[in-house]
């Protein structure tokens, strides 16, 4: 079955370190995205990627960094420099054009935690 | 910018009751308009999409019709079920990025 994987499902994370969760999809999406979720504030976008070698900065991008090497793939770091990286972190992809027709499918999440 | 407004919950029911969660939009163009469910400590599922104006979107008994004049996209279901329990989030995506706008959610308990 087609789908996105995000794994860990539990990650925890010491002060002071950096900390990668995986995306990948099998689904032939082009674009891939991440966004936080943290409780009564609904979900903000981190980073997209519309294509491969190519991504740009969401609305709260600091402290994270990402990598689009293939197409499957979209690996988030999030990097000791993000001040509150306790969060519910979700992937999700699309395919590119016709957007107003398509909406995402969603990975079912990474719940960081820091200890 | 664009943004969504929804509700606040969480919204309590019991079982067989009618329900509306409310949703309004800002934004630039003319956004396609989403609902997405997510159940405890699961990702984001699409529940129901509407791409232009008047269009009505339905899946699995609800419903939400795209109000250009209101600016709103309400989610509506004429009898929850204890399954139905979730959080709700209504979304809008415009532009040649493609990039979801969420609101800010609504949990639905229903009760027996």
């Amino acid at each position: 079955d087609g789908g996105i994987t995000q794994s860990p499902k539990y990650l925890f994370r010491k002060e002071g370190q950096n900390v990668t969760l995986s995306c990948e999809q099998n689904l032939n999406h082009d674009a891939m995205y991440w966004y936080r979720q943290d409780p009564g504030q609904g979900l903000r976008l981190i980073y997209y990627s519309q294509i491969v070698n190519d991504f740009q900065k969401g609305d709260i991008a600091e402290g994270y960094s990402v990598s689009r090497e293939k197409k499957e793939s979209f690996p988030l770091t999030v990097t000791s420099a993000q001040k509150n990286p306790t969060a519910f972190y979700l992937c999700a992809s699309k395919y590119a054009g016709q957007e107003e027709n398509y909406g995402y499918t969603f990975g079912s999440g990474t719940r960081l935690t820091v200890v | 910018g664009n943004s969504v407004t929804q509700m606040e919950g969480p919204v309590t029911l019991s079982e067989e009751a009618f329900l509306t969660i409310n949703c309004t939009y800002t934004a630039t163009g003319y956004p396609s308009l989403f609902w997405y469910v997510q159940y405890p400590g699961e990702g984001l599922q699409l529940l129901l999409k509407a791409t232009k104006a008047d269009d009505k979107g339905s899946n699995k008994g609800f419903e939400a019709t795209y109000r250009k004049e209101t600016t709103s996209f309400h989610l509506e279901k004429g009898s929850v079920q204890v399954s139905d329990s979730a959080v709700y989030f209504c979304a809008l995506l415009t532009g040649t990025a493609s990039k979801l706008t969420f609101g800010t959610g609504t949990r639905l308990q229903v009760t027996l």
